[in-house]
């Protein structure tokens, strides 16, 4: 099974400023099957970014993923209010098998 | 507008069994692979099952397999998660989602239901 490990766990930071979030896999990744979530309390998951890099339907373009092999970035340029959330990583492989990562908390400093 | 409204859960002893419903709407059911993703309070997500559009191929963690049976029926554009001999363990809420790609499998998801909370308790 492929653990994806996300890092920080949590990350304080600033309206405006810019957020960076790591995805490692234990193994490689296909780019095609790396996807990235958003989660607010009390809400379900949003899709945000698929295939390591394309936006999802209507995400602003202050998100952007990037990677590829065993360590995936999701950046957000200038953050917003309302960005601050769970981040979850997600991959696919053979079996199949999808695993997330356990999320990366995004605060407000 | 796709919808995906889940129902079923609830409190159950351990050892007991459950059936969850996904109630979609807004698009073509019939062509879209639909999964179930749970998450246990506090916790981070976990992919429970998958199945095809016409029910053919069905996919299940190592943790639920041979437990939990997903189904689809597409004249009643419902998913389905049959849940028996639950354990502690189980307790969650339980997402249904869509494949974000229509007739195949993309491994992602661009919609999900609200959730369905799980209780496995005695």
């Amino acid at each position: 099974e492929i653990v994806l490990t996300q890092s920080p766990g949590t990350l304080s930071l600033s309206p405006g400023e810019r957020a960076t979030l790591s995805c490692r896999a234990s193994q490689s990744v296909s780019s095609s099957y790396l996807a990235w979530y958003q989660q607010k309390p009390g809400q379900s998951p949003r899709l945000l970014i698929y295939g390591a890099s394309s936006r999802a339907t209507g995400i602003p373009d202050r998100f952007s993923g990037s990677g590829s092999g065993t360590d995936f970035t999701l950046t957000i340029s200038r953050l917003e209010p309302e960005d601050f959330a769970v981040y979850y990583c997600q991959q696919y492989g053979s079996s199949p098998e999808i695993t997330f990562g356990q999320g990366t908390r995004l605060e407000i400093k | 507008e796709v919808q995906l409204v889940a129902s079923g859960g609830g409190l159950v002893k351990p050892g007991g069994s459950l059936r969850l419903s996904c109630a979609a709407s807004g698009f073509t059911f019939s062509t879209y692979s639909m999964t179930w993703v749970r998450q246990a309070p506090g916790k981070g997500l976990e992919w429970v099952s998958s199945i095809s559009p016409t029910g053919t191929y069905m996919y299940y963690a190592d943790s639920v397999k041979g437990r939990f049976t997903i189904s689809r029926d597409n004249a009643k554009n419902s998913l389905y998660l049959q849940m028996n001999s639950l354990r502690a363990e189980d307790t969650a809420v339980y997402y249904c989602a869509r494949d974000a790609v229509e007739g195949g499998w993309s491994y992602y998801f661009d919609y999900w239901g609200q959730g369905t909370l799980v209780t496995v308790s005695s």
